[in-house]
């Protein structure tokens, strides 16, 4: 079974960092595609980025371009969302999800960011 | 970037047929997906490629596309399938390729 799990959430202040995980199991993350997406409180879906299967080939939301950094681990079958310069305007729960032929296959659970004093 | 615009509210009687719209100039190009979304729960994948079913998904949902507006079509609503949907295209010809619609709130009466 295909499962995908978020962690890494938290309270952060403004200007601060944060690194989001989604560990993958049901398949090897070199064979799909990955992508981040996020929903604010009350608000739609929003892309925010993607990274290829080869691994090579990154791609970014305007919103979140220079400030954020997809990346893999292999070995340990997690991708990663590095968030810096955060902004009132991040905080909503990330979604991580697999890309099939351009449509997000299997969603995790997701993880709260909350960016705030 | 592209925009896709969505009803932003749908009602339909339990029975009837429900229908959503997903409109932009990038739909005419691409595959359009529909994601439904429940309260407090992660999006599903509904209908992929305009008018594809994953296999767990009722019949009762489809998707159909005429230029540039996609339509997705709920028939013999239940009340189950109050939700949030959202249409979505990936532009490959973008380096930011994720564009999902504003979302559409189904009521059942």
């Amino acid at each position: 079974d295909v499962q995908l799990v978020e962690s890494g959430g938290d309270l952060v202040q403004p200007g601060g960092s944060l690194r989001l995980s989604c560990a993958v199991s049901g398949f090897s993350l070199n064979t799909y595609s990955m992508t981040w997406v996020r929903q604010a409180p009350g608000k739609g879906l929003e892309w925010v980025s993607a990274l290829s299967a080869s691994g090579d080939a990154t791609y970014f939301a305007d919103s979140v371009k220079g400030r954020f950094a997809v990346s893999r681990d292999n070995s340990r079958n997690t991708l990663y969302l590095q968030m810096d310069s955060l902004r009132a305007e991040d905080t909503a729960v990330y979604y991580c999800t697999n890309i099939v032929r351009g449509y997000f296959d299997s969603w995790g659970q997701g993880s709260l960011v909350t960016v705030s004093s | 970037s592209y925009v896709l615009t969505q009803p932003p509210s749908v009602s339909v009687a339990p029975g009837k047929t429900a229908t959503i719209t997903c409109g932009g100039n990038i739909v005419g190009s691409y595959g359009v997906h529909w994601y439904q979304q429940k309260p407090g729960q992660a999006p599903v994948l509904v209908i992929f490629y305009d008018n594809d079913r994953p296999s767990k998904i009722p019949e009762r949902f489809s998707g159909s596309k005429s230029g540039n507006t996609a339509t997705l079509t709920i028939s013999r609503v239940e009340a189950g399938d109050e939700a949030d949907f959202y249409c979505q295209v990936w532009d490959y010809n973008s380096d930011h390729p994720g564009v999902f619609g504003t979302g559409t709130k189904v009521t059942v009466l």
